[in-house]
């Protein structure tokens, strides 16, 4: 068990471009979670998939906004069109179904759009 | 919505001394979970210890325990011992109970720092 990864660790990028994230939970989690975390705050809930299936979006996921999770294993998320205010720390966590207690975080994607 | 608010942008603790972080709740659910975090610098979130709503007993982990007043809607974690390495953010999270969403819901954490 390696825990949760995330790749790329940080990305830069110019203001229009689009920009793709890579999950990869805990092997046997079923559940995985997209969190956007902004210097000063707490993470704020993105999308939730449940295996391949996309549960919940929060009304911060915006059309430029989307999420993938094909065969329920690693998961991705892309921003297209990137603006300023998207310069976040983008984090992933996964859990297991079954479980009411934590959710295991991966160390994060830092992202700067200049 | 759920909110969690943590008043206390930032905490200071002498090593070996004891030091509490606050957390309030605002919730319209009787089940719950609730959970403090704690992320190092430049290192990613790990859980500290959690608390279910329906029990009474306050939890405990090691040197860390926690004072949930559910009709105040309060969640404080204790850290004593204070250690170097307890220097981190701490984040307070809510979770509604598992037949409703998954989602966590983050205050805006503290940011702790040990002092030799």
């Amino acid at each position: 068990d390696t825990g949760v990864s995330q790749d790329p660790r940080h990305k830069i990028t110019k203001r229009g471009q689009n920009v793709t994230f890579r999950c990869d939970p805990i092997s046997e989690h079923n559940r995985l979670y997209w969190y956007r975390q902004t210097l000063g705050q707490g993470p704020e809930f993105l999308t939730y998939f449940q295996n391949e299936a996309q549960l919940e979006k929060s009304r911060l996921l915006s059309d430029r906004f989307s999420a993938e999770r094909p065969k329920g294993s690693f998961s991705t998320l892309e921003i297209q069109r990137t603006e300023q205010g998207d310069s976040a720390m983008y984090l992933c966590a996964s859990s297991l179904q079954g479980t009411v207690y934590e959710q295991y975080f991966g160390p994060g994607t830092r992202l700067t759009v200049t | 919505a759920q909110t969690v608010t943590q008043s206390q942008p930032e905490m200071s603790v002498q090593e070996a001394e004891t030091v509490t972080l606050s957390c309030t709740y605002d919730t319209s659910e009787s089940d719950y979970y609730l959970f403090w975090y704690k992320q190092p610098p430049s290192r990613q979130m790990i859980l500290v210890i959690r608390q279910e709503a329906y029990k009474q007993q306050n939890a405990t982990e090691n040197r860390f325990s926690v004072n949930f007043q559910k009709a105040a809607k309060s969640f404080s974690l204790k850290i004593s011992d204070s250690q170097l390495g307890d220097a981190a953010m701490y984040f307070c999270a809510y979770r509604r109970s598992k037949n409703t969403g998954n989602q966590f819901y983050f205050g805006t954490g503290t940011s702790l720092t040990v002092i030799p």
